[in-house]
Parts: C-alpha cells; sequence; structure tokens
C-alpha cells in the first residue's frame, strides 16, 4: 500500500528545533518528489518545501535558512529539520509525494502537529 | 512577492455550475505554472482535483474540469452537489523548485 506516515510533531518553545519524519511505504522517495506543506490553525494551505529526485532542494522564502529538508534512501523516510522555531510555524504539517513537476501531489500523510509556544 | 490569489468565498446553488479563479498579483497564469486544484474538507488532507491545468485525477467526476480563462487558472464545477461544499485551493508552479498555494475559496451549495 502507498503511504506516508508523518511522526516528531509536538509543543516547542520559540526559538527551540523539532524533527518531523515522514515514512514512505509502497514506493521509493528516490524515484518522486517529496514536499513540506503546511496549514496553520484556521488558515490556508502553504507549501514550504521540496527535494526533486535528484536531491535538489528548494524552500518558501518564509522558512528558507530555518528548515532543512533531507531523505533517507536506506529507510525509505523524508525528513523535516525546523530551527529556530517562531509562533508563527505553529500548523499541521503534511508531507505529500509529486511524482514530477508536471503532476499533483498525490499521495499525502496524515499530518504531524507542531505548537510553537512558550 | 508573487501573491496566488482565488476568491475568498463563493455561493452555488444545488445543480448550478460556478467557475473559481486562481490569478496572480502581477501577471497572467499560463499552462508553464502547471496549476493544479485541491479539494478539503476540514481534518482531512487535500484531495487533488485537476492537475497540469486541466487533467483530472483518477476517480474525479467529470462535472469538476480545469482551464485557462483570460489570465488565470480556473475551476469549473458543472451540476454542484451538496458534498462539494468544501475548500478549494489552487496551487502555482513560479520555477525554481517553488510552489505557491494560493489562500482558498471556501464554496457553499445552498
Amino acid at each position: 500500500e502507498v503511504q506516508l506516515v508523518e511522526s516528531g510533531g509536538g509543543l516547542i518553545q520559540p526559538g527551540g528545533s523539532l524533527r518531523l519524519s515522514c515514512a514512505a511505504s509502497g514506493f521509493p522517495i528516490n524515484n518522486n518528489f517529496m514536499n513540506w506543506v503546511r496549514q496553520a490553525p484556521g488558515r490556508g494551505l502553504e507549501w514550504i518545501s521540496i527535494v526533486y529526485s535528484s536531491g535538489n532542494t528548494y524552500y518558501a522564502a518564509s522558512v528558507r535558512g530555518r528548515f532543512t529538508v533531507s531523505r533517507d534512501i536506506s529507510t525509505n523516510t523524508l525528513y523535516l529539520q525546523m530551527d529556530s522555531l517562531r509562533a508563527e510555524d505553529t500548523a499541521v504539517y503534511y508531507c505529500a509525494r509529486q511524482r514530477g513537476i508536471k503532476y499533483d501531489m498525490d499521495v499525502w500523510g496524515q499530518g504531524a502537529t507542531v505548537t510553537v509556544s512558550s | 512577492q508573487t501573491v496566488v490569489t482565488q476568491e475568498p468565498s463563493f455561493s452555488v446553488s444545488p445543480g448550478g455550475t460556478v467557475t473559481l479563479t486562481c490569478g496572480l498579483s502581477s501577471g497572467s497564469v499560463s499552462t508553464s505554472y502547471y496549476p493544479t486544484w485541491y479539494q478539503q474538507t476540514p481534518g482531512q488532507a487535500p484531495r487533488t482535483l485537476i492537475y497540469s491545468t486541466s487533467i483530472r485525477s483518477s476517480g474525479v467526476p467529470d462535472r469538476f474540469s480545469g482551464s485557462i480563462v483570460g489570465s488565470k487558472a480556473a475551476l469549473t464545477i458543472t451540476g454542484a452537489q451538496a458534498d462539494d461544499e468544501s475548500d478549494y485551493y489552487c496551487v502555482l508552479s513560479m520555477g525554481s523548485g517553488i510552489w505557491v498555494f494560493g489562500g482558498g475559496t471556501k464554496l457553499t451549495v445552498l
């Protein structure tokens, strides 16, 4: 079964760090584009990061320099390292598969909740 | 920074037709932006309706269609049903690996 399962969310103080994991099954993440998308409470979707099948990474301006996306091909897991967290980073974080630039994000995880608060 | 624009809300009668749009704060949307449309209900992950402007995702009813209308991407729902009441998001490829979602449209069917 093709599936994505996120983990690692939680409550963190402003300025802190957190790492989200996205375990993939049923397909190899290194043959796909893998995205991170977040949704703040009561707000819309925000694309924040992508890693291409080539390994190239790209970020939204709102997280560039603070967040880092990586992947472990041996465990078929995607990661999002989040540093210097701010209150405005509070959101549900989704990982999503994309087969290529002309395609949609067709497989989504269930979401991991990150709350940044003192 | 370019903003992707969507109508904040829209209302349609059951059986009616509605066109939601996806534009840019500066410039025109073309097929090169690979516009994609998602439907999201509360507490759920988004579901793809249309990708690459007009390709319907597997299992999506043919009452949903995508196109470019003027300077915007458009999602048309023909014969709206009660369970089409959802939030709808478009996302555009801005180049250089960057994607940007619109603010979403809350569709009411009544």
